[in-house]
């Protein structure tokens, strides 16, 4: 998975809960995206950042917000955790936002808000 | 409002055959677009890179087009494996955007 960690790697947690995801990447690229994964929705851009301390929203910003103290570690974190928040989330890099940014994905969250 | 859409929810095939896969989008004017694998329980993995000014691209037993006249990319996996068995993303860039939006996936089933 390119060097990219994500944890924890299951989490269930209750209504009103704060949660933070944590994504960790040992390729010292620029970029760094939260996506969410749901059935019939496919992947959704949460939120990103294009280096340390940059960071802008997504698709589907609401109820999350992100930080990106140092180059390796993007956070996601969901202030009042939801039932709609249930979801599995994806964190990926890119080195560049040039013509080849591709982009590399880590191995996932899965989220269970009861 | 801009739309991309995968035609396919999933498509069987027969192992040996050639399969093909539709993304269309609407109301976007990508600058490349991108295919992805993912296999269930993992992220996905990039796959092929398409620009707006070119029609075709090869790698392997993968083949993608673009067609911007008809706002259409097809995917073609050429003599088919079962372990080309797998959920294909297509993704779109504008230039000058970090962003890809992703359409929603086709499951493709390689049938011995």
């Amino acid at each position: 998975d390119a060097g990219i960690t994500q944890s924890p790697r299951h989490k269930v947690t209750e209504t009103g809960t704060p949660v933070t995801l944590r994504c960790h990447q040992t390729e010292n690229h620029r970029y760094m995206y939260w996506y969410r994964q749901d059935p019939g929705h496919g992947l959704r851009l949460i939120h990103y950042s294009y280096g340390v301390k940059d960071t802008d929203k997504g698709e589907v910003s609401d109820g999350y917000s992100v930080s990106r103290s140092k180059t390796e570690d993007f956070l996601l974190t969901l202030e009042s955790a939801t039932s709609s928040q249930t979801s599995v989330y994806f964190c990926a890099i890119s080195p560049t936002s040039g013509v080849n940014n591709e982009q590399f994905f880590g191995p996932g969250t899965r989220l269970t808000v009861l | 409002s801009q739309k991309i859409e995968q035609n396919s929810e999933a498509l069987n095939i027969q192992e040996g055959k050639t399969a093909t896969l539709t993304c269309n989008y609407t109301n976007y004017s990508p600058a490349y677009l991108q295919w992805y694998r993912q296999d269930p329980g993992r992220g996905p993995v990039f796959l092929l890179l398409i620009r707006e000014n070119e029609k075709e691209k090869r790698k392997e037993r993968l083949k993608v087009t673009f067609d911007t006249t008809l706002k259409q990319s097809l995917f073609h996996i050429t003599a088919s494996q079962p372990a080309d068995s797998a959920t294909y993303l297509c993704a779109l860039r504008r230039a000058g955007s970090y962003q890809l939006t992703f359409g929603k996936g086709t499951k493709l089933s390689v049938i011995p």
